[in-house]
């Protein structure tokens, strides 16, 4: 198995919601990635997990709130979001070996209303 | 801080001709990453260049690394409409720092 599996492809949710994203892999891939990228813009880095311990947090509101229950599952929990939060929702592995580079998912189109 | 620039921003070419693409900056990278995303889905690895003045073909596709290890280049020979999509290059540097990404070059194809 070779990819990264995001779910759901599509998630409209209101402002007061509560949502979450997941994310899968079976690559054996000890860092995990979570990404946001708004249209017609490169993907910005949001949060690093390492052996399943948060490494990196690129000061994302609280509203945002990531989990890495094992090494294979990231999961980004959702609250409160903004209108302005929408966008296309990114998940990506690496072995940490660079000449692979990383597999990213299919993303999370994200819409809040 | 690291950054890549990339240019062109965007280039609409028509179907048979050449392009470049660049990615330049100031810092040393341990390896230089080149992704290509369509629209609705996720960047896919390219290919990963690490040595200074590497060369790299995939099919019509040539990737360069500069000999400092600053910058590097794409360029497409006979671009078909299958080659649409934003290109992006992402440095790495050894250990655990997330990649640096460029902002892209939206690339259009028109047969």
């Amino acid at each position: 198995d070779t990819e990264v599996t995001q779910t759901p492809k599509h998630l409209v949710m209101g402002m007061t919601n509560k949502k979450s994203l997941k994310c899968e892999q079976h690559m054996g891939h000890r860092a995990m990635y979570w990404y946001k990228q708004k249209a017609k813009k490169p993907p910005e880095l949001m949060f690093v997990y390492s052996y399943e311990k948060l490494s990196i947090n690129e000061s994302v509101p609280s509203r945002f709130s990531p989990e890495c229950p094992n090494s294979s599952l990231l999961n980004l929990h959702l609250h409160a979001l903004q209108p302005e939060d929408s966008a296309l929702y990114l998940c990506a592995s690496s072995s940490g070996v660079e000449l692979y580079g990383y597999t990213f998912g299919s993303g999370t189109r994200l819409t809040v209303v | 801080t690291q950054l890549l620039e990339q240019s062109p921003q965007f280039l609409s070419i028509q179907e048979g001709e050449n392009l470049t693409v660049y990615c330049n900056s100031s810092s040393v990278f341990s390896s230089l990453q080149w992704y290509r995303q369509e629209p609705g889905e996720g960047p896919v690895l390219l290919v990963t260049v690490v040595t200074g003045g590497e060369v790299k073909k995939l099919k019509r596709l040539t990737f360069q690394f500069g000999d400092a290890r600053k910058d590097s280049s794409l360029h497409i020979t006979a671009a078909q409409p299958g080659d649409t999509g934003l290109y992006l290059c992402a440095g790495g540097n050894s250990g655990n720092t997330p990649l640096v990404f460029g902002k892209g070059t939206r690339l259009s194809v028109i047969a």
